[in-house]
């Protein structure tokens, strides 16, 4: 079982309309989860981080977190084709913020015009 | 917000040579860096952990003789690919932890021909 397991997509969705991305991740010590966003031979940017239960809004993007079911999702919404790109789940290893992330393997994003 | 500077942005090199990247962080201290390597269409996966005046910590199957890290100073860390072979082409990215964040670096694409 991966660590941390994302369907690679891609995912197509209209422009204007909302995207759903997500994430289940196995270490139940798990404190803090991040999503970022990665365009073709770029690093990755961080879009979100959340650490506790529930949901947690930052304009156009809201991550969800429920660490009961061990899941956290990604929901854009009023898609643009600018956020047609591969975005990746990470979360800590263990309980401690030391900064030692596991990635994902990453959804591709399409958004059409 | 903080910034990791990572040099070169892009190497090609013959088989059997040696290739040092770098990574600083410019405008904080940074006790912990951490190497990732990611092949075309795959995640990141976090090669080792480097901390300032001490040993890296290397991840299960990375080999630390091939994989030199050295992290002098708080502000650069490097890693140099020993013996280069085309199977270690890849993208290879460093981060750092500042402001409690991780902050990547423009990662480096190598090429072993």
């Amino acid at each position: 079982q991966k660590e941390v397991e994302q369907n690679s997509g891609p995912l197509s969705v209209p422009e204007g309309a909302i995207a759903s991305l997500n994430c289940t991740y196995s270490d139940r010590g798990s404190q803090s989860f991040f999503w970022y966003r990665q365009y073709s031979g770029k690093s990755p940017e961080l879009i979100m981080f959340i650490y506790s239960n529930g949901d947690k809004e930052d304009g156009r993007f809201t991550a969800q977190l429920n660490k009961a079911s061990q899941y956290v999702s990604l929901l854009i919404r009023d898609s643009q084709p600018s956020d047609s790109a591969t975005y990746l789940c990470a979360v800590t290893r263990g309980s401690s913020n030391t900064g030692k992330l596991i990635f994902g393997q990453g959804t591709t994003l399409q958004v059409k015009p | 917000g903080a910034v990791v500077s990572q040099h070169p942005s892009r190497v090609i090199c013959k088989s059997g040579t040696s290739v040092k990247i770098e990574c600083r962080s410019l405008d904080f201290q940074a006790t912990t860096m951490f190497w990732y390597r990611q092949f075309p269409k795959q995640s990141l996966m976090l090669m080792a952990t480097s901390n300032e005046g001490s040993k890296a910590t290397y991840e299960q199957g990375v080999e630390k003789d091939k994989f030199l890290i050295n992290h002098a100073s708080l502000t650069l860390s490097t890693l140099t690919v020993t013996s280069a072979h085309p199977e270690d082409s890849s993208f290879y990215i460093c981060s750092a932890m500042g402001q409690d964040r991780l902050f990547f670096g423009s990662g480096t694409q190598l090429s072993v021909l």
